[in-house]
């Protein structure tokens, strides 16, 4: 039979509304994060980034929050359209001593905007 | 550019058979990417290299995974013997030293072994 899959969190919002998405990290080395949109049979898109000296970074329409205390990041898009629909995921990076760490990703959430 | 590029897009195959799968980085960087993404496990990543040489390959499943990289242009994933649960859609990626650390994704390939 058909395995269950990983249930992803969804979000389903109103075109024109505005979105937020959250998510948990746990490494607190951890000092960049990004956020991704990946679209049905498309890889990731980089949307924004955040280092860890920030709690606050703007693109177009989107937002980047970041609570360092409680290691907490979120996403919010202004004026949600259609397009927006996707599934998002946060990426988080720790620089150990210099050397390069690794992307790291989270589970993601699907966003559905509704017409 | 054009981008991260990966082939085949598409490719079923039977249990046990070879399964090469094939990465064009963006011309410049020096760090490439394998990942598997599935349902039951999200993003996973396999192996990584810097400047062709393979850095982490702690998340590779098993001996049957194995990959190269040839040169700055070109780096294979290959498995052999493949099995059913080897299904799953693999992404390169790729980035640049001293830029934004965000990685450029390829398109994916997706995988079906039957």
């Amino acid at each position: 039979g058909e395995s269950v899959g990983l249930h992803l969190p969804t979000l389903s919002v109103q075109e024109g509304d505005n979105s937020i998405i959250n998510c948990a990290y746990s490494n607190s080395a951890s000092d960049y994060f990004i956020w991704y949109k990946q679209e049905s049979g498309k890889g990731p898109q980089f949307i924004i980034d955040i280092r860890s000296n920030m709690d606050k970074r703007q693109g177009q329409r989107v937002t980047v929050l970041l609570n360092k205390t409680v290691k907490h990041l979120s996403l919010q898009i202004a004026a949600t359209q259609p397009g927006d629909s996707a599934v998002y995921f946060c990426a988080e990076r720790a620089d150990y001593g210099g050397s390069q760490g690794n992307l790291i990703f989270g589970k993601g959430t699907k966003l559905s905007v509704k017409p | 550019d054009a981008g991260v590029i990966q082939s085949p897009r598409h490719e079923v195959t039977e249990m046990g058979q070879e399964v090469t799968l094939r990465c064009k980085p963006i011309s410049g960087h020096d760090y490439l990417f394998w990942y598997r993404q599935t349902m039951m496990r999200g993003l996973e990543l396999l192996i990584y290299f810097n400047n062709n040489v393979p850095i982490d390959d702690s998340g590779m499943p098993e001996d049957r995974f194995s990959a190269k990289m040839p040169n700055a242009s070109f780096s294979t994933l290959k498995i052999q013997p493949s099995e059913p649960r080897d299904s799953a859609v693999y992404f390169c990626a790729s980035r640049g030293t001293g830029e934004a650390y965000g990685y450029t994704f390829g398109s994916g390939t997706r995988l079906t072994v039957v």
